[in-house]
């Protein structure tokens, strides 16, 4: 099975701060994504990925960026933590043609005080 | 109108009964369906994707309706490990795919 790791289950930041969020696939697929699942409001598409070095905005990119220097790994960064992004944020990844059967990662719980 | 609408319910249902929900969207021109399945505190899971002609997957039918533009999802015979959410994923939004806000739906012994 597709396994997708986030480094992190529960975070705690100051506001101000930078943080980096981790996500590992280890199925060699290319497409990797990231989303922020807020009460109310469903997943969002923050970032993703098609390829190494490529990145494409999702629907509420603001105050985020991305980094993938290898396949295998996508890093969501908050250059500078707001406590209006204090959410489930959530790594998913799907292979080729697979659009829509993404696999998540289990998320990580962003706090940021 | 928004690019995929659920209910969010929640839909209380004794066990053992049969239930279903819909999940419309706006794009005419959508080829890929999909149900996920949330529990409480964890990610998303695919569930099953939804043909044209329909999917079944044991208890769980998934069905499309491209003239009135909806998906639907039936559970027979509930069980309590069916409370979840359920999400339903249409084309729409940047990267070709929008997730609905899921229905909550809560199986009562």
């Amino acid at each position: 099975d597709v396994k997708v790791t986030q480094s992190s289950r529960y975070l705690v930041k100051r506001t101000g701060e930078k943080v980096f969020l981790e996500c590992v696939q280890d199925m060699d697929h290319e497409n990797m994504f990231w989303y922020r699942q807020d009460p109310g409001l469903g997943l969002r598409l923050i970032y993703f990925s098609y390829d190494v070095k490529m990145k494409e905005k999702g629907d509420i990119p603001e105050g985020y960026s991305v980094s993938r220097e290898k396949k295998e790994r996508f890093s969501l960064i908050l250059e500078s933590a707001s406590t209006n992004q204090t959410s489930m944020y959530l790594c998913a990844s799907t292979g080729g043609l697979g659009i829509g059967g993404y696999t998540f990662g289990s998320g990580t719980r962003l706090t940021v005080v | 109108r928004k690019e995929v609408e659920q209910d969010p319910g929640p839909f209380n249902v004794p066990e053992g009964a049969t239930v279903a929900f819909n999940c419309t969207y706006s794009n005419s021109a959508s080829q890929s369906f999909f149900w996920y399945r949330q529990d409480c505190r964890k990610e998303p899971k695919l569930l099953m994707s939804v043909y044209s002609s329909g999917n079944e997957d044991g208890r769980f039918t998934a069905q499309l309706n491209r003239a009135s533009q909806y998906i639907s999802l039936l559970i027979r015979d509930s069980k309590l490990s069916d409370s979840a959410t359920y999400l339903c994923v249409a084309p729409g939004g940047a990267d070709g795919l929008t997730f609905g806000k899921g229905t909550h739906l809560i199986i009562q012994p």
